[in-house]
């Protein structure tokens, strides 16, 4: 069974870089497309964008501007990078897997326990 | 962009009840729709996918149903852990997007 596990700081200053690590194990994170989605205090679940092994990569237009994303196949880890944040970039961060089936899945099968990063100086 | 509703937003019903909870799709999604259920301080658990396909180790009575922009989840009898909140989530065909309901929490009557 696949297990996911996000790491990196809890708190972020404005206008700083957000840098988040995701290390997957139990599989190879080559057979899944793996996403960022965030949850903000009261918010909806906000799906950022994904990433797959090759570096092919699909954002959330409103992310597409402040988001990076990159693969390490030999940690078996996934990244995530979010420029110029502010408060409403507060939110608990969810590192999540969809097989691929040569394409992306249509849902979430696998989730990390997410890691809350708050915006403050 | 295609938005996701639910309704009701808050369901309270007793431990043995049916509970039925909608998600509607501002455009058609077809059958891309899964559900999701969260409880306090916990990720999203998928439930269902692709409409009414039941994820692993997900009891038989989680039900899903729909096609279109209609989509419906259905709790055969209620059972104290089934009492979270749950999430519709869409994709759209090309290129790939993905977005969440606002929720639905079932609570305790």
């Amino acid at each position: 069974q696949v297990q996911v596990q996000e790491s990196g700081p809890g708190l972020v200053k404005p206008s700083e870089t957000l840098s988040l690590t995701c290390t997957v194990s139990g599989d190879s994170i080559s057979r899944y497309y793996w996403s960022w989605i965030r949850q903000a205090p009261g918010k909806r679940l906000e799906w950022i964008g994904y990433l797959f092994f090759t570096g092919t990569t699909n954002f959330d237009p409103s992310f597409k501007r402040r988001v990076t994303m990159s693969a390490d196949t030999s940690k078996n880890q996934i990244s995530l990078n979010v420029t110029s944040v502010n408060d409403a970039d507060t939110a608990v961060y969810y590192c999540a897997g969809t097989y691929s089936y040569g394409r992306p899945g249509s849902a979430f099968e696998s989730w990390g326990q997410g890691i809350l990063v708050t915006v403050s100086s | 962009e295609i938005v996701l509703t639910q309704s009701p937003a808050t369901l309270s019903l007793s431990p043995g009840d049916a509970a039925t909870l909608s998600c509607r799709a501002s455009q058609s999604v077809g059958t891309h729709l899964a559900w999701y259920q969260q409880r306090p301080g916990q990720a999203p658990r998928l439930l269902i996918y692709d409409s009414s396909n039941r994820a692993t180790g997900i009891p038989v009575r989680f039900r899903g149903s729909g096609s279109g922009t209609d989509f419906t989840l259905t709790i055969s009898s209620l059972e104290p852990e089934d009492f979270a909140v749950y999430h519709c989530q869409q994709r759209s065909s090309w290129p790939p997007r993905y977005s969440f309901g606002p929720g639905t929490k079932l609570e305790i009557k």
